[in-house]
């Protein structure tokens, strides 16, 4: 399978854990970005990556939200001391650059978070 | 700030029956919008976008759309809807340059198909 791979699909925590997500996008793929879905929302931007770079952050729903991508492959969301209010859907997307943005950006199936 | 209003929540046709899917967004500058489309259990995919050029827009699985400066809209239409095209639709607004940073997508209208 080569399309955009996301780990775990499902996360149960309980509220003041930390959770981290995996984000595995297509290989040849330099742009990565995430977001967040709450339920009956559309997706909301959280952060994008170009290769190792954040090159947007200020999307990132607060200071218990980061995002890495250290060898500019795979990205890690971590969120720190969740709340209730975390449950979601977290959605990773990747896509080529160049070409004026004409590339399509691709989706990956999500991992869906609970927090007790 | 840039939005986008789906103000259908809602919608079911018949299966063969004309789609218009609507959308209106607010941005100052040249928008970059997209229509998605996610089915129960699948992830999010494209099925269309508009950048700049033509302004009918052609997309997969038969879907087009328009976008109408002077209305700020960008509706999604299909000439004859299909079962499978059941799902919830998703339209969006990307800021320039690049168009995918900071998409703000709208609520989402779920499409439902009777035969």
């Amino acid at each position: 399978d080569t399309g955009v791979s996301q780990n775990p699909r499902h996360k149960i925590t309980k509220r003041g854990q930390n959770v981290t997500f995996r984000c595995d996008p297509i290989s040849e793929h330099n742009r990565l970005y995430w977001y967040r879905q709450t339920l009956g929302q559309g997706p909301e931007f959280l952060t994008y990556f170009q290769n190792e770079a954040q090159l947007e952050k200020s999307r990132l729903l607060s200071d218990r939200f980061s995002a890495e991508r250290p060898k500019g492959s795979f990205s890690t969301l971590e969120i720190q001391r969740t709340e209730q209010g975390d449950s979601a859907m977290y959605l990773c997307a990747s896509r080529t650059s160049g070409g004026r943005g004409q590339e399509t950006q691709y989706f990956g199936p999500g991992t869906r978070l609970l927090v007790l | 700030a840039q939005s986008v209003t789906q103000p259908d929540i809602h919608i079911t046709v018949s299966e063969g029956a004309s789609l218009e899917l609507r959308c209106n967004y607010s941005y100052g500058a040249t928008p970059y919008l997209f229509w998605y489309v996610q089915s129960p259990g699948q992830g999010l995919q494209l099925l269309l976008k508009y950048f700049s050029g033509d302004t009918l827009v052609q997309g997969i699985k038969g879907f087009e759309a328009e976008f109408k400066r002077s209305q700020s809209s960008f509706n999604l239409r299909k000439p004859s809807v299909h079962w499978s095209d059941a799902a919830e639709y998703f339209c969006a607004v990307g800021s320039s340059p690049g168009g995918y940073q900071k998409v703000t997508f709208g609520i989402g209208t779920k499409l439902q198909v009777i035969p």
